[in-house]
């Protein structure tokens, strides 16, 4: 069975730092793995997209890699800033559970003025 | 991608009554969920509502409980029943779009008290 888990649970950091959010999972056997944003009480928010052929994704100020072999994925986010603040999920999907993404717990970030 | 909507965004409800959250999609999808994220945890799935099947609901939850319709494929509902306030959570609807490798995309919650 798959199990995700992303390590730290909270980070806090002053602002222009850059941020460097992990993700680990044990059955290397993904179809990709995805990162989300969260904002408290709200939905979520697709970041970035990583197949599993692939070994990062850009997006802006976002760069995710994926290590499929070592079971990590890495999301960086450059000189964070205040908006920043949230909660990141990282979602693995399995070539063989068609329907289940299995999601970490989480990262709270918080990003101080 | 895919834009969604959620009815409502927040509820109140007393204890035994009954919800129905409504998910609207802006494009047609064959594949649609159901997700749970009770206060403080991370997300888990529901059931999994395909267009033109029964409901595949995962360990731990019943269709008694959590009763979905599909008549579809812009549409679902998710019904929680007699509820307790253990069903305090916000339900999430989730689509998955495979063009672009099955990239999956959320609605924006309903956010349920049960007291």
């Amino acid at each position: 069975k798959q199990e995700v888990t992303q390590i730290p649970a909270a980070l806090s950091v002053p602002e222009g730092e850059n941020l460097v959010l992990n993700c680990s999972f044990t059955d290397s056997a993904i179809y990709n793995l995805q990162w989300f944003r969260q904002d408290p009480g709200k939905g979520l928010t697709s970041l970035l997209l990583i197949q599993s052929s692939q070994r990062e994704q850009t997006s802006g100020r976002l760069n995710a890699s994926l290590d499929k072999s070592s079971g990590r994925s890495t999301l960086y986010i450059a000189a964070s800033q205040p908006g920043d603040s949230a909660t990141y999920l990282c979602a693995a999907l399995q070539h063989d559970s068609w329907g289940k993404l299995q999601f970490g717990a989480g990262t709270q970030v918080v990003v101080t003025p | 991608s895919a834009v969604i909507s959620q009815k409502p965004s927040r509820d109140i409800c007393q204890r035994g009554t009954s919800l129905t959250i409504q998910c609207q999609v802006d494009s047609q999808v064959t594949m649609m969920f159901w997700y749970r994220q009770q206060p403080g945890q991370s997300l888990t799935l529901i059931a999994t509502a395909n267009q033109g099947s029964e409901a595949t609901y995962e360990s731990g939850f019943v269709i008694d409980k959590f009763p979905i319709s599909r008549p579809n494929l812009t549409f679902s509902t998710l019904t929680v029943s007699n509820m307790s306030p253990e069903d305090s959570s916000i339900y999430l609807c989730s689509v998955r779009i495979s063009s672009g490798g099955e990239n999956q995309y959320f609605g924006p919650g309903t956010r349920l008290l049960v007291l």
